[in-house]
């Protein structure tokens, strides 16, 4: 079975903090995603990697960034987190363009 | 890139109701893929077709791809089946990117015992 994990399932921060999300696939998919969800506004991709160091800004990718230096791990970084940016954070993994699957979200509240 | 449309938004039924949720989507994609999420977060994939109807246990899927129209149906739905169901396109022609990646808003479904 697929195993996704997350580093945290739910996190306060400060504005302003920097804010590292870490997603880990152990099925050695090359797809990696990271989404937000907000009531009302579905999942949206905040950024997808298809391999090592090689993004794609997905729809939301302001305020934030990603690292991908090894296959299993995908990292989202909040540079300076606000408000705004208080959501569940869902982390996905696929092979090409297949069955994604997804980790169990971080719940992220930034006051 | 594609809209997808989930209809409806939120469905409440009693137990043993026939479910349809329905997904509609703008521009002709590769395949469509139906997510469920529970209360607490977590996503699972249910299935990922791209032609004709998948069924596992109580769950049937189904597309139709000339009309751009998926739908999930339940059979004999249980109070264990109230989540939020979620569909999304994916479009491989589109270079495999982000872009060929659309999900609905997702269909509310509560079913009451």
């Amino acid at each position: 079975d697929v195993k996704v994990t997350q580093s945290s399932r739910y996190l306060v921060k400060r504005t302003g903090e920097k804010v590292f999300l870490e997603c880990v696939q152990d099925m050695d998919h090359e797809n990696m995603f990271w989404y937000r969800q907000d009531p009302g506004l579905g999942l949206r991709l905040i950024y997808f990697s298809y391999d090592v160091k090689m993004k794609e800004k997905g729809d939301i990718p302001e305020g934030y960034s990603v690292s991908r230096e090894k296959k299993e791990r995908f990292s989202l970084i909040l540079e300076s987190a606000s408000t705004n940016q208080t959501s569940m954070y869902l982390c996905a993994s696929s092979l090409l363009m297949g069955t994604q699957y997804f980790g169990p979200g971080t719940r992220l509240l930034v006051l | 890139k594609n809209e997808v449309e989930q209809s409806p938004q939120n469905l409440t039924a009693q137990e043993g109701e026939f479910i349809t949720i329905n997904c509609s989507y703008s521009v002709g994609i590769s395949a469509l893929h139906w997510l469920q999420q529970h209360p607490g977060g977590g996503i699972v994939s249910l299935f990922m077709l791209s032609s004709g109807k998948k069924k596992h246990g109580r769950l049937i899927a189904t597309i139709n791809i000339q009309e751009k129209h998926s739908s999930l149906h339940i059979t004999a739905s249980h109070p264990r089946d109230s989540a939020v169901y979620i569909c999304a396109a994916l479009d491989w022609g589109s270079g495999g990117g982000a872009d060929g990646l659309t999900f609905g808003k997702g269909t509310h479904l509560i079913i009451q015992p």
